[in-house]
């Protein structure tokens, strides 16, 4: 079945600094990877949806300057947190989907971010 | 507002109980799907319903989606510790999907 590599699974890293997660489906090509955010006892809520080869859409009250999405390939997806505080610390988990209307939703492991 | 209600938030049970959780909405999705989630770690698919009143069996898992395509249900019989998660329902929004808050089920031993 279709498997998508998410990371690093934790990190932790410091007011300020920027973090990289990686997102790569490993037996499909990706067209689409969302990428999602939740917090403790929530739900999964939508940032945003990267095309592979253009510009992320993210969802309303997500900062696109803060949260920088690259989709350079089908098989990988990147989300950067820039300048990361301690609100930013949240599960981080990504999603992605092949061509074809029978491919449906792969999730990756999630990131688990912790700022301090 | 959150697009799709799971009741009961938790649910405690004892091994060998059946046990339902519902996720409602207020809007038609052309499909929903059931997802569990154990902590930390990602959402892993159970299944897709697409048709109204479509009831699909996984194992001991039955699901069902409502004929107006506004909610679903999912039915564990005889539950087992191993059925213990995060149940979460989604639906198609754009792209990508909305999700539930989720049904998180204890199954005590």
């Amino acid at each position: 079945g279709a498997v998508v590599s998410q990371h690093p699974s934790r990190v932790i890293c410091k007011s300020g600094t920027s973090v990289k997660i990686e997102c790569r489906s490993l037996d499909f090509q990706a067209t689409t990877m969302f990428w999602y955010r939740q917090f403790p006892k929530q739900s999964l809520m939508l940032m945003a949806t990267s095309n592979e080869g253009s510009k992320a859409t993210y969802e309303q009250g997500v900062e696109k300057d803060k949260f920088l999405i690259n989709h350079a390939s089908l098989t990988l997806s990147t989300l950067t947190v820039t300048s990361a505080h301690p609100e930013d610390s949240s599960f981080y988990i990504c999603s992605a989907r092949g061509q074809g209307v029978d491919y449906g939703y792969t999730f990756g492991s999630g990131t688990r971010l912790t700022v301090v | 507002t959150q697009l799709l209600e799971q009741s009961p938030q938790f649910l405690s049970i004892q091994e060998g109980e059946n046990l339902t959780v519902y996720c409602n909405s207020s809007s038609v999705f052309s499909s929903l799907q059931w997802y569990r989630q154990e902590p930390g770690e990602g959402p892993v698919l159970l299944v897709t319903v697409v048709t109204g009143g479509e009831v699909k069996k996984l194992k001991r898992l039955t699901f069902q989606f409502g004929d107006a395509r506004k909610d679903s249900s999912l039915h564990i019989t005889a539950a087992q510790p191993g059925d213990t998660g995060l149940y979460l329902c989604a639906g198609a929004r754009g792209q990508g999907l909305a999700f539930g808050k989720g049904n998180q089920v204890v199954v005590i031993p």
